[in-house]
């Protein structure tokens, strides 16, 4: 799987944006970009994904760049219940169903 | 939907005994489980992925014969830690893939092994 580069931490104040950066330079054509985030103590959980276009869900944003090889995490009102690990995942989709964890950044959110 | 959970979540045992963890798919049906370890501040290491009715394939470092996994269905997989050791003592997780066709996978809660 390629490699993804994520930032080992970041600070975002209650109610205000969060832009978590992800670089994957060595993505390849076929490789899904996936957000992962894990609560203290708890598993892991799905955030969102995307191949090519930007992606909205009731979570989150991810914004991926034209040539892919980076993409952001966007929460748009962060909350104290957002604190947690993001881990940026790249899969191949198919056959290849591994998720390989990096160390993620681990976001804090302030009151 | 989509819920995976584990069982028990927080186990201590002696050390030379064995330990099972189940985890299971509440309401699909998981054509993939994978179990992972974490131990303290480090992120979640694959030790193994299960196909029901198929043998388990094993991460590299990974000793099959400690750490058992059985996939009895498409709900139901298994992880028993034989003869447990204090160097054992992690917080294993399980996820299951429904098979789409980009991966997603669902996690359980995880359960806290302690060896004493």
């Amino acid at each position: 799987d390629a490699k993804t580069t994520q930032p080992n931490s970041m600070e975002s104040n209650e109610e205000e944006p969060v832009h978590l950066p992800c670089n994957h330079s060595t993505i390849s054509g076929t490789d899904y970009i996936h957000w992962y985030r894990q609560l203290p103590s708890q598993g892991p959980e799905y955030v969102i994904h995307g191949l090519t276009s930007n992606v909205n869900n009731r979570m989150a944003s991810l914004a991926i760049a034209e040539d892919r090889k980076s993409s952001t995490l966007i929460l748009h009102r962060a909350t104290l219940r957002d604190a947690a690990v993001y881990y940026c995942i790249l899969t191949s989709g198919g056959s290849n169903y591994k998720l390989t964890f990096g160390k993620g950044t681990l976001l804090t959110v302030n009151p | 939907g989509a819920v995976v959970s584990q069982h028990p979540s927080r186990v201590i045992c002696k050390s030379g005994t064995s330990v099972k963890i189940e985890c299971r798919s509440l309401d699909f049906q998981a054509t993939t489980m994978f179990w992972y370890r974490q131990f303290p501040k480090q992120s979640l290491m694959l030790m193994a992925t299960s196909n029901e009715g198929s043998k388990a394939t094993y991460e590299q470092g990974v000793e099959k014969d400690k750490f058992l996994i059985n996939h009895a269905s498409l709900t139901l997989s298994t992880l028993t830690v034989t003869s447990a050791h204090p160097e054992d003592s992690s917080f294993y997780i399980c996820s299951a893939d429904r098979g789409s066709s980009y991966n997603e996978q669902f996690f359980g809660p995880g359960t806290r092994l302690t060896v004493l």
